[in-house]
């Protein structure tokens, strides 16, 4: 139990051009998903929490602009980033909590977006 | 904000050995966890630790929970080449989950 999907896994684009990386709740529902960031050998660091039905909460610094955040069901959060740059490379990981007796996150298997 | 100190920062070892790592923190925790990353992939929770002074064990590991609720210890007995990854703790406020940076463990069979 408590499997997360992402897709893609790997993706490469250009400069300029948006991304959308979809987090998945396979065998429950999560009224809540969290956006992570991890850099080379770098811990997690929190980017926003995704709220079904809501807007996300942003973390300081994290532009909310740049990286959209949807949460339209209770299986599926996405993040959009938009205008991607080169810094923007770097590992997505999301997260869905199970909620209920458990409370705990559960990770997806994440996505390496390179930007060239 | 929070921080978590986690220690240590790698540890080469031999097949068989026993391990220990530990996070400390200036701030309270109601729930400390232990995950354990390997390369490419997401975390995996391997412990949930949930009261002051918890001992929990999951096989080969075992977790505790400081009685002040600001530390954590994670041991792995008798390591195995598979044990190989980065281990995180975290610690868990409201919903949101502050991490350390990891200890990476790499095994010498």
């Amino acid at each position: 139990g408590a499997v997360v999907s992402q897709h893609p896994s790997r993706v490469i684009c250009k400069s300029g051009t948006s991304v959308k990386i979809e987090c998945r709740s396979l065998d429950f529902q999560a009224t809540t998903m969290f956006w992570y960031r991890q850099f080379p050998k770098q811990s997690l660091m929190l980017m926003a929490t995704s709220n079904e039905g809501s807007k996300a909460t942003y973390e300081q610094g994290v532009e909310k602009d740049k990286f959209l955040i949807n949460h339209a069901s209770l299986t599926l959060s996405t993040l959009t980033v938009t205008s991607a740059h080169p810094e923007d490379s770097s590992f997505y990981i999301c997260s869905a909590r199970v909620g209920g007796g458990s409370d705990e996150q559960y990770f997806g298997p994440g996505t390496r977006l390179t930007v060239t | 904000g929070q921080q978590l100190n986690q220690s240590p920062q790698s540890m080469f070892i031999q097949e068989g050995e026993d391990v220990s790592m530990n996070c400390t923190s200036s701030s309270i925790f109601n729930t400390w966890l232990w995950y354990k990353q390997e390369p490419g992939e997401g975390p995996v929770l391997l412990i949930a630790l949930y009261k002051a002074g918890e001992l929990t064990s999951n096989g080969r590991l075992t977790a505790q929970f400081g009685i002040t609720r600001k530390d954590s210890f994670l041991n792995i007995s008798a390591s195995i080449p598979s044990d190989v990854g980065i281990y995180f703790c975290a610690g868990r406020y409201g919903n949101k989950l502050v991490f350390g940076a990891g200890t990476i463990l790499r095994v010498k069979s």
